[in-house]
């Protein structure tokens, strides 16, 4: 089955407001990496993980890798906030820095 | 800072066709890797390199070579197109195959006639 489950899969926000992305392992990870895809297609870089919460401006994300999961916290939502977000976590054992990725949340922030 | 770049942006192909996508990076990383995402769906690891001329298969090897020429190149070959195929190949870097994040470059867009 999928290790990594990635929920919602579609998000619907108004301007300002704000609400939670998570992922849950079936697995042990690592680390955990979240990007938002922009309507070009490129993948920004929001966090990396492997313990503990890190917080960059409105965007927060928490990793708890003894429970499991991940979750990203987007608050007073901007349309430019809009876009693809993905989690992407790192399994032990592996060589390389193997990442995978859950399915996506598609965020829409509308005024 | 630094960039990984991806040539084409977009490729259109013919079914059966041998297809080759280039990616360069200047962070002087020494891993980097070829994802494949398919619309409404994550990415799939491909291949991946830990140093020059070092290839490690991913999940969906199948049906593609790889080659990493030297430290800051890593091009990916799609050995035969299928027909209908559309799908965005995505490349990646880190500075090495432990625990660091991954920068990915814009992509290139495959479309198979």
């Amino acid at each position: 089955g999928d290790q990594v489950e990635q929920s919602p899969s579609a998000l619907s926000l108004h301007e300002g407001t704000g609400s939670a992305l998570r992922c849950n392992f079936t697995t042990t990870m690592r680390a955990v990496q979240w990007f938002q895809q922009n309507s070009r297609g490129s993948l920004i870089n929001l966090f990396y993980l492997a313990s503990g919460t890190k917080e960059n401006g409105r965007l927060k994300s928490t990793f708890n890798s003894k429970e499991s999961y991940s979750t990203l916290h987007i608050r007073d939502a901007q349309l430019e906030d809009s876009g693809t977000y993905f989690c992407a976590a790192d399994g032990y054992g592996s060589s390389g820095n193997k990442l995978i990725f859950g399915i996506g949340t598609l965020l829409s922030v509308k005024p | 800072g630094g960039i990984i770049t991806q040539t084409p942006k977009f490729l259109i192909g013919q079914e059966g066709q041998k297809l080759t996508l280039k990616c360069q990076q200047n962070f002087n990383h020494d891993t980097m890797y070829w994802y494949r995402q398919d619309s409404g769906k994550g990415l799939r690891l491909i291949y991946y390199s830990i140093t020059e001329n070092d290839l490690q298969k991913g999940d969906l090897s199948e049906g593609y070579d790889a080659s990493r020429e030297k430290k800051s190149s890593f091009s990916l070959t799609v050995t035969s197109a299928q027909k209908n195929e559309m799908a965005v190949f995505l490349c990646a870097s880190s500075i090495w195959g432990g625990q660091d994040t991954q920068y990915f470059g814009p992509g290139t867009r495959l479309l198979v006639l």
